[in-house]
């Protein structure tokens, strides 16, 4: 079965930049989708379709996808940005996957 | 605006089911799948499986093809998730979401509040 790798956590300092992996076997090409979890609510897709932005989510929200990785990249960090990520693939046939899950702290 | 209510918290004995409900408003019920989610106490995310609105197709995920059953009732805009069989390691909230694309193949869009199952003796 097709599996997404998420580090368990990453760190930011306030305003910078953090980069959210997702590695997977030939990710690159497949249709990657991401969504944010704040404690005690349900998901919100932030990026759909690779590097697609839903209505709503503020530009400093992007995304990339090549190779066997595909990165959320977050600019300019806020507090509100801290949450659990979760990468998401449709694999082939009838298998959908959702990574571990990232913790993003800001600092 | 989209809107998907489930039904309220359930507590369950081992060996028993549990139907969930998710209504849907604000759009059209047809165009969309429906997918429902999991997730374990501190755990991450866990899909179950999707079913087509339009055409019924269902695609389950292997661990619990066995014992889920998803249903739609088109008149009531909403959906259903059955589990069979409980265990403890089912306790968990469930999410409805709907789904973009081709059953199962697309994106989730929109959540619902999620549904606590307890399975306890």
């Amino acid at each position: 079965s097709y599996e997404l790798t998420q580090p368990l956590s990453v760190s930011v300092a306030l305003g910078q930049t953090a980069g959210l992996t997702c590695g997977g076997s030939s990710i690159g090409t497949k249709d990657v989708h991401w969504y944010q979890q704040k404690p005690g609510q349900a998901p919100v897709l932030v990026m759909y379709g690779d590097s697609k932005r839903p209505s709503g989510i503020p530009d400093r929200f992007s995304g990339s996808n090549s190779g066997n990785t595909a990165t959320l990249t977050i600019s300019r960090v806020q507090v509100g940005d801290e949450a659990d990520y979760y990468c998401h693939v449709w694999a082939g046939g009838i298998e959908v996957v959702f990574g571990g899950g990232t913790k993003l702290t800001v600092l | 605006q989209v809107q998907l209510v489930q039904s309220g918290v359930e507590v369950k004995k081992p060996g028993a089911s549990v139907r969930v409900s998710c209504k849907a408003s604000g759009y059209s019920f047809f165009d969309y799948s429906i997918c429902w989610v999991r997730q374990a106490p501190g755990q991450g995310l866990e899909w179950l499986g999707c079913i087509s609105v339009s055409s019924g197709n269902r695609h389950y995920s292997q661990k619990c093809r066995d014992r889920v059953t998803m249903t739609t009732d088109t008149s009531a805009t909403t959906a259903y998730m059955e589990l069979s069989g409980l265990r403890s390691d089912d306790t968990a909230l469930y999410f409805c979401s709907r789904g973009v694309g081709a059953t199962g193949r697309g994106w989730f869009d929109s959540w619902g509040q999620g549904t606590p199952v307890i399975v306890s003796s």
